[in-house]
């Protein structure tokens, strides 16, 4: 079946340590983005790429860093620069960037 | 600037009440609007959406939302609301060459 794999479903790291989150797509979609979703907040928006080997800085971009080197794959560092990390994060694709977006199950990160 | 608005963060219900969901849009030119909702547990997942044409759009699972484009509105609608409706509700927008926004959630309670 099609989707949007993220992995790992829980990470817990050390304050000032990078993290990596994992994001994989076998829809052959263009675009992919990366949320964070906070209570009472809804999805705010990090990176997107609407093709490989390009990306955009979305709303909170700072202490974040992503790459797109395959289209199947679109991976984001949490930096020590991120002030508030633990979060819900999010990744999704779609075709184009103005087409509805397919979602994974997101990771939960907790920093100790 | 683009916005996306939603005024309702939680409601609560009981089943077979009727339900409306508000959605604010603010956007120049065209624009296309969502409705994903987000099952505790599961991944968000798209309930309908407008690109063009009839304003009043039939989703999944009996909802129904309507475009009006004088009030700036995709309020979100089902008559009559079931305990398994219960999960946060997110209205999005965008216009055909940008990335979409999200409001920040809609958190709808049933109770049996």
């Amino acid at each position: 079946d099609g989707g949007i794999t993220q992995s790992p479903k829980y990470l817990f790291r050390k304050e000032g340590q990078n993290v990596t989150l994992s994001c994989e797509q076998n829809l052959n979609h263009d675009a992919m983005y990366w949320y964070r979703q906070d209570p009472g907040q809804g999805l705010r928006l990090i990176y997107y790429s609407q093709i490989v080997n390009d990306f955009q800085k979305g709303d909170i971009a700072e202490g974040y860093s992503v790459s797109r080197e395959k289209k199947e794959s679109f991976p984001l560092t949490v930096t020590s620069a991120q002030k508030n990390p633990t979060a819900f994060y999010l990744c999704a694709s779609s075709p184009r960037v103005d087409q509805p977006q397919h979602f994974g199950d997101g990771t939960r990160l907790s920093i100790l | 600037a683009q916005s996306v608005s939603q005024h309702n963060h939680h409601v609560i219900l009981s089943e077979a009440a009727s339900l409306e969901l508000g959605c604010n849009y603010s956007y120049g030119g065209t624009v296309n609007l969502f409705w994903y909702v987000q099952y505790p547990g599961q991944h968000l997942q798209l309930l309908l959406k407008y690109f063009s044409g009839d304003p009043l759009v039939k989703g999944i699972k009996g909802f129904e939302a309507e475009f009006i484009k004088s009030k700036f509105s995709f309020n979100l609608r089902k008559p009559s609301v079931q305990w398994s409706d219960t999960a946060e509700y997110f209205c999005a927008g965008g216009s055909n060459t940008d990335k979409l926004i999200f409001g920040t959630g809609t958190r709808l309670q049933v109770f049996p």
